[in-house]
């Protein structure tokens, strides 16, 4: 069975840009979350998604960021404009209904320069 | 903000037990604590979680305080594979939604030496 994977692995674009950062879950896993680590800090969680409906985007940043998840299977999440600051690493994990653990994908390393 | 503390680095002899710290001491009853490894380039992987009892799996033992302000996670005979960053995580619900999210902590970065 496949795991979580995400698209690209590794992204590097220029201030200002806009780039898109995608996630395929666990088939058949309802909820998907995506979470970051930036520079020296800690992973911390973005948002969570149940099918297509946004459940808690309490984590994120600020509106430049917007994650959709259009059918409930793959989901984006796409940074305009990109800021220096938002370089990192971004995961995504899912996990089905009642499930004790999320499985996280390995992570596309976002690089704005 | 992290609810967790842990040691930043800790070396270990291959075949010894390897014993991971952390503190929660700000922990609600009914959060859990979960603890999760990444090996380099990869993502986080889950070891195992506990409320309150200590936990035992084929990966670890998860030793929790009776006052459930900090926690073991033990890995019986490191091997040089066990090289990891590990993240001690509490897992919070979000009780509108009936979902939950994980909160990590900075990680230990375990070295197991041959």
């Amino acid at each position: 069975e496949a795991g979580v994977t995400q698209f690209p692995s590794h992204s590097v674009i220029e201030k200002g840009q806009t780039v898109t950062l995608r996630c395929d879950p666990i088939s058949g896993h309802d909820n998907l979350y995506w979470y970051r680590r930036v520079m020296g800090k800690e992973i911390k969680f973005l948002l969570h998604f149940v099918k297509e409906s946004k459940q808690d985007e309490s984590g994120m940043p600020n509106n430049r960021f917007l994650a959709e998840r259009t059918g409930g299977t793959y989901s984006t999440l796409k940074v305009q404009p990109a800021e220096l600051e938002d370089s990192g690493v971004y995961f995504c994990a899912s996990s089905d209904q009642g499930a004790v653990e999320a499985f996280f994908g390995q992570g596309t390393r976002l690089t704005v320069v | 903000d992290a609810k967790t503390t842990q040691p930043t680095s800790m070396d270990c002899a291959e075949g010894r037990a390897a014993n991971l710290p952390c503190n929660h001491s700000t922990i609600s009853g009914n959060e859990y604590v979960y603890w999760y490894r990444q090996i380099h380039s990869q993502g986080p992987q889950y070891i195992i979680h506990g409320l309150k009892n200590n936990e035992t799996n084929e990966m670890a033992s998860l030793i929790i305080t009776e006052d459930r302000k900090s926690s073991t996670l033990i890995l019986p005979h490191a091997t040089l594979r066990d090289t990891a960053v590990y993240y001690c995580i509490v897992r919070v619900d979000v009780v509108t939604s009936g979902t939950y999210k994980y909160i990590f902590g900075t990680g230990t970065r375990l070295k197991v030496l041959a």
